[in-house]
């Protein structure tokens, strides 16, 4: 059974950087075929989807945020990461890691999800 | 970026009647595949989204078959046959042709 698993500080100082890693089981992330997806949904709304990576490193960001945005792929952790800089209080937000099937491009594991709130 | 646009975005049903969701894209999702590149996802209180439909009309695995999908190029729909009080939730689509993939705003739907 694949489970998603967000992890990082919950709590992070505007102008940092909010890091958050999702750790993956039940598959090796270097199985070809998926995209390993960052989703957001800020307090009381919907659901933003920030970008996604694929096993060899290629990345698809939201051009709203690719300025701020790295996402990186660890094949040896079966992990992938999240890393938004220079955050402000508008990145307060539910993060969801998930998996998109390639190809047929849905989204059929999700992480359980994590609050991260940015104030200081 | 495609725009997705669901109506209602709120709806009261009574046990057991039927509720419909309306779904439209400003572009078409339909490609040369000839699939559909639409999902539907529903969030029940307190989880997070889970899967339901897929390319427009495929139910995923496990989805009762009170749910179905249709529509095609930027019209689409989803309807609940018969509402059942663990429907609850918040119902959202998501295009997935083209990044940055798109949601609609969602549709909560509550039990009367």
């Amino acid at each position: 059974q694949v489970q998603l698993q967000e992890s990082g500080p919950r709590l992070v100082k505007p102008s940092q950087t909010l890091s958050l890693t999702c750790s993956v089981s039940g598959v090796s992330i270097s199985t070809g075929g998926y995209y390993w997806t960052w989703i957001r949904q800020h307090p009381g709304k919907g659901l933003e989807w920030i970008g996604s990576i694929y096993f060899s490193g290629t990345t698809y960001d939201n051009p709203s945020l690719k300025s701020r945005l790295t996402i990186s792929i660890d094949t040896s952790r079966n992990h992938f990461s999240l890393k938004l800089s220079s955050v402000t209080a508008a990145d307060t937000a539910m993060y969801y890691c998930a998996r998109e099937q390639g190809g047929y491009n849905y989204l059929d594991n999700w992480g359980q999800g994590t609050l991260v709130i940015v104030s200081s | 970026d495609i725009v997705m646009t669901q109506s209602p975005l709120s709806l009261a049903v009574t046990p057991g009647e039927p509720a419909s969701i309306s779904c439209r894209s400003s572009q078409s999702l339909l490609p040369s595949t000839g699939y559909n590149y639409l999902g539907w996802y529903l969030q029940k209180p307190g989880q997070s989204p889970q899967l339901l439909i897929y390319l427009g009309s495929y139910r995923a695995s496990g989805v009762p078959d009170r749910f179905s999908g249709s529509g095609s190029g930027t019209d689409f729909t989803l309807k609940i046959s018969r509402v059942e009080a663990e429907d609850v939730g918040v119902y959202y689509c998501m295009q997935s042709l083209h990044t940055p993939r798109t949601f609609g705003q969602g549709t909560k739907v509550e039990i009367k």
